[in-house]
C-alpha cells in the first residue's frame, strides 16, 4: 500500500518559537495532502487542504497565518506551526491522496506529537 | 451535511470473541465512500477498507468483515476471533464524490480492548 511519512515523530518546543512539520508521499504523488489534528482521546479534525502549487484550503476557524501550509511538489506538503503555544499541543497527522488512481482514498502519515512549554 | 456516528465509544472483550463496531452515516449525496481506519497506540492511522456507495457487497479479508447496508445508512465492522493485537481505537469514515478535495469526516471512534 501507499507510504506516507512524516517528520519528526515528536517534538518539545518553548513557547513562542515555530515548528515546521514534512508529510511526504513516498511511492506515488499526491496532488492533495490534508491535515488534522487529534487531541487525546478525540476523533481527528481537519485543519485544511493542501494542493500541490496552489494556496491551501482551511477549515472554519483554522488560522492561517497560525498554522501556514505549503505543498511545493508532488511529494511533499509541510505545515508550519507559527509562534506555538502550550494549547498548541496535540497530535497532527497528515494524509495523501493518490493522484495516480481513482481510488478515493487517503494514506495516513505516522503523525508527529507536538508539546509546547 | 456529512455525519458519521460511532455510537459504541469503548468495548471490552476477550481474546477469541467475536466483535462488531458498528458504523451509522449520514449524507446527502447519492455517491460517496465509506472508510474504516484502525489507530494502534502508536498513533499512525491504518487503512483497513473502502467501499463506495454503489457497492453494497459484504466484503471479508481473513478475520475482519464489513457488511455495508444502505437501506439503513450502516457500515458495520466485524472482527472474528479477536486477538489482543486488535486494541486500538477504530474510525468510521465518509467523503463525498470524487474530486480533488474529497474531504474525510471522521466518527467518534471506538476504542476496542482485548484481553487475554
Amino acid at each position: 500500500g501507499a507510504v506516507v511519512s512524516q517528520h519528526p515523530s515528536r517534538v518539545i518546543c518553548k513557547s513562542g518559537t515555530s515548528v515546521k512539520i514534512e508529510c511526504r508521499s513516498l511511492d506515488f504523488q499526491a496532488t492533495t495532502m490534508f491535515w488534522y489534528r487529534q487531541f487525546p482521546k478525540q476523533s481527528l479534525m481537519l485543519m485544511a487542504t493542501s494542493n500541490e502549487g496552489s494556496k491551501a484550503t482551511y477549515e472554519q476557524g483554522v488560522e492561517k497565518d497560525k498554522f501556514l501550509i505549503n505543498h511545493a511538489s508532488l511529494t511533499l506538503s509541510t505545515l508550519t506551526v507559527t509562534s506555538a503555544h502550550p494549547e498548541d499541543s496535540s497530535f497532527y497527522i497528515c494524509s495523501a491522496r493518490d493522484f495516480g488512481t481513482v481510488q478515493e482514498t487517503q494514506y495516513f502519515g505516522p503523525g508527529t506529537r507536538l508539546l509546547v512549554l | 451535511a456529512q455525519k458519521v456516528t460511532q455510537a459504541q465509544t469503548e468495548i471490552s472483550v476477550v481474546e477469541k470473541e467475536d466483535v462488531t463496531l458498528d458504523c451509522v452515516y449520514e449524507t446527502r449525496d447519492t455517491t460517496y465512500y465509506l472508510f474504516w481506519y484502525k489507530q494502534p497506540p502508536s498513533g499512525e492511522l491504518v487503512f483497513l477498507i473502502r467501499r463506495n456507495s454503489f457497492d453494497e457487497q459484504n466484503e471479508i479479508s481473513g478475520r475482519y468483515s464489513w457488511n455495508f447496508q444502505k437501506s439503513t445508512s450502516s457500515f458495520n465492522f466485524t472482527i472474528t476471533a479477536s486477538q489482543v493485537v486488535d486494541s486500538a481505537v477504530y474510525f468510521c469514515a465518509l467523503s463525498e464524490a470524487a474530486g480533488t478535495a474529497s474531504k474525510l469526516t471522521f466518527g467518534t471512534g471506538t476504542r476496542l480492548q482485548v484481553t487475554l
